[in-house]
């Protein structure tokens, strides 16, 4: 199985300010078709969770464009370029490349 | 918008079989551009892939749950369903059905889940 390991678990941000989640996966993601199979999810509390970015840095219908992701291979990135208190929950990254399709712990975002 | 919404029972007796169905609306299950999968969220596993099916019935499961899970598909009705066999402990979580985009993979609609607790 692809092992998906984000870093840092927890992380308290002041509204305003960039917030960044690493996800690094034990092998690549790199699909055949030239992309990376990579996406970010947020869940909110109560909620199930939603699709914020797929393929490592395509921005998902309806997200705010403060989301990001970056990477390739075995190492991404998804920033937060001014945090704000509707973007508090777990955030996921998840690789869709093999088959069983895994997650990584998750990140908890929280507002200072 | 499609919308998903799981359902079935909410308790199931250790070593029976857990059965879950996932209605479609504003949209068709019969689609050639998606998967429709299963996903489990427990506290002492996070999010867990169990498989998902395409609407002509062909369907991939996660291994380590394999020999247990079948995940079927009724167009007629727009429904897919997860029956997941020999239940324990171990198999208490919230369920979330959700839609799989086929190019991509990526999961763009997921249903509000359903908790499903085994217990005697």
């Amino acid at each position: 199985d692809i092992v998906m390991t984000q870093s840092p678990l927890s992380l308290p941000v002041t509204p305003g300010e960039p917030a960044s989640i690493s996800c690094r996966s034990n092998q690549s993601l790199l699909h055949s078709n030239g992309f990376n199979y990579l996406d970010w999810y947020l869940q909110k509390p109560g909620q199930s969770p939603q699709l914020l970015i797929y393929v490592g840095s395509s921005r998902a219908s309806g997200v705010p464009d403060r989301f990001s992701g970056s990477g390739s291979g075995t190492d991404f990135t998804l920033q937060i370029s001014r945090v704000e208190a509707e973007d508090v929950g777990i955030y996921y990254c998840m690789q869709p490349l093999q088959i069983p399709y895994t997650f990584g712990q998750g990140t908890k975002l929280e507002i200072k | 918008q499609v919308e998903l919404q799981e359902s079935g029972p909410g308790l199931v007796r250790p070593s029976e079989t857990l059965s879950l169905t996932c209605t479609v609306s504003s949209g068709s299950i019969s689609s050639s551009t998606h998967y429709w999968a299963w996903i489990r969220q427990s506290p002492g596993k996070g999010l867990e892939w169990i498989g998902n099916i395409y609407y002509i019935g062909t369907t991939y499961y996660t291994p380590s749950l394999k020999s247990r899970v079948t995940i079927s598909v009724d167009t007629s009705k727009n429904q897919f369903s997860l029956k997941l066999s020999s239940v324990t402990a171990a198999d208490t979580a919230i369920y979330y059905c959700a839609r799989r985009r086929a190019i991509y993979g990526c999961i763009d609609v997921w249903g509000k889940g359903t908790t499903v607790a085994v217990s005697s």
